[in-house]
């Protein structure tokens, strides 16, 4: 059973250009969420997803992040522009039941 | 609100027996998990406690009290490989059964 995908791993931007995250969850979880995680910090939920319904956003800085899960599969988690303080792995993480299923993260550095 | 807390580093001996602790308040408790994350690495998911009670797995068991708070990963016969960080998390069914991790405790386990 292939595990969460998310690409790209590493990116390296500038502030105030924009970046995209993408991710493919496990086949059949319902359940999608997108985490950040700073260094010797555990992961902070940014968005989860109930198929294509977000039901839970309350921590995504919507000035300048965005989320959306067209069909209930596949996400894209954006960010324009970005801050040097979104410098952070980003993760995915996808659920039928109880645990989550975690992705290889993004790495994204801001200059 | 929640809190989770737990002990930032841990160092143990290979072949020995650790314990490490994880204490939490939150006003709607559904279920505590135990996180493994290597450097560099996604967490991957060790154990689920929503009763009261030990649940052994192999080598690793996690042990909980509702009443208290608390919560533990007892690691025992422990290898090298077992230096990672341990993510406390917890499960809130206030605000629609979010999911909050503690900060982790980073083990190192020496020869």
């Amino acid at each position: 059973e292939a595990g969460v995908v998310q690409s790209p791993r590493y990116k390296i931007i500038e502030k105030k250009q924009p970046v995209a995250f993408w991710c493919n969850p496990i086949s059949g979880h319902n359940t999608l969420y997108w985490y950040r995680q700073n260094l010797g910090q555990g992961p902070e939920l940014l968005i989860r997803y109930e198929n294509e319904e977000a039901v839970d956003d309350s921590q995504l800085p919507k000035d300048r992040f965005s989320a959306e899960r067209l069909k209930g599969v596949d996400s894209t988690l954006k960010i324009q522009p970005a801050e040097l303080g979104d410098s952070a792995v980003y993760l995915c993480a996808s659920s039928w039941t109880n645990e989550q299923y975690f992705g290889p993260g993004t790495r994204l550095t801001v200059t | 609100g929640q809190n989770i807390d737990q002990p930032t580093e841990m160092t143990a001996t290979e072949g020995a027996i650790v314990q490490i602790n994880c204490t939490y308040q939150t006003s709607g408790f559904n279920g505590l998990f135990w996180y493994q994350q290597h450097a560099g690495e996604a967490p991957t998911f060790l154990s689920y406690n929503v009763l009261d009670g030990l649940e052994e797995k192999g080598r690793f068991s996690s042990f909980l009290s509702r009443s208290k708070g608390y919560s533990y990963l007892l690691l025992k016969e422990l290898q090298m490989k077992d230096s990672a960080s341990y993510l406390c998390a917890v499960r809130d069914s206030t605000g629609g059964f979010k999911t909050i991790f503690g900060a982790g405790t980073r083990l190192f386990v020496k020869a």
